[in-house]
């Protein structure tokens, strides 16, 4: 069966550095594209990025470069999101999934993660 | 940056009943890259339709989609209890990929 881990929920401060991560628990990880998507408390889903574990392409959402880091370890078939200096507004939920087989980066999400909750607060 | 427009904001049927969901997109987009996605609270969404008319892995034929162009629609034919929940529209064909804003659909 098809399934995305993810990381437990952080409390940071602002300033904090952190990593949450994704892991495929089933299937051909290196083969599949994985993305990151933000749901900030009551709101929305936002598009952060993608990333191609076979070669680490990346490609990210104009309102998320530079703000981010998409990565990926294909020897422990996790992706990764880090933030090097977390801000009281990254505080959401964040999930990874990965995209239908097939259409190469042009996929629909079709396996989620359960999402990680993020809280940044002083 | 391609929007996603919603509507209506809020739907309040009653089990049984029809339930029509538009998406609007800023510009053309092509039925090939539009999903729809069902999420409850405290879950992650769900994957519903993709290619504006596909059904996703396991779900039930009350679910359909249509359109074209800049106009998309998803049905739920006959409600159930467990559908009652937001949908959000996406398109992938294109960089950013975006949502809509979403759909509560509630019980009436």
């Amino acid at each position: 069966e098809v399934q995305l881990v993810q990381s437990g929920a952080e409390v940071k401060k602002p300033g904090e550095s952190l990593r949450i991560s994704c892991k495929d628990a089933g299937y051909s990880f290196v083969n599949s594209w994985i993305a990151w998507v933000r749901q900030m408390p009551g709101k929305g889903l936002e598009w952060m990025g993608l990333i191609y574990p076979g070669d680490s392409d990346t490609r990210y959402s104009p309102s998320f470069q530079g703000q981010v880091t998409i990565s990926a370890d294909k020897s422990f078939s996790t992706a990764y999101l880090q933030w090097s200096s977390l801000k009281a507004s990254d505080t959401a939920m964040y999930y990874c999934a990965r995209l239908v087989a097939g259409f190469g980066s042009y996929g629909a999400f079709d396996i989620w993660g359960q999402g990680t909750m993020v809280i940044v607060s002083s | 940056e391609i929007v996603l427009t919603q509507s209506p904001g809020t739907l309040s049927l009653s089990p049984g009943e029809r339930a029509t969901l538009s998406c609007r997109t800023s510009q053309s987009v092509s039925s090939t890259y539009l999903a729809w996605y069902q999420q409850k609270p405290g879950q992650a969404p769900r994957l519903l339709i993709y290619g504006a008319s596909s059904r996703a892995t396991g779900i039930p034929d009350r679910f359909s989609g249509s359109g074209s162009g800049t106009d998309f629609t998803l049905t739920i034919s006959r409600l159930e209890p467990e559908d009652f929940a937001v949908y959000y529209c996406q398109q992938y064909g294109y960089s950013p990929r975006t949502f809509g804003q979403g759909t509560k659909l509630e019980i009436k």
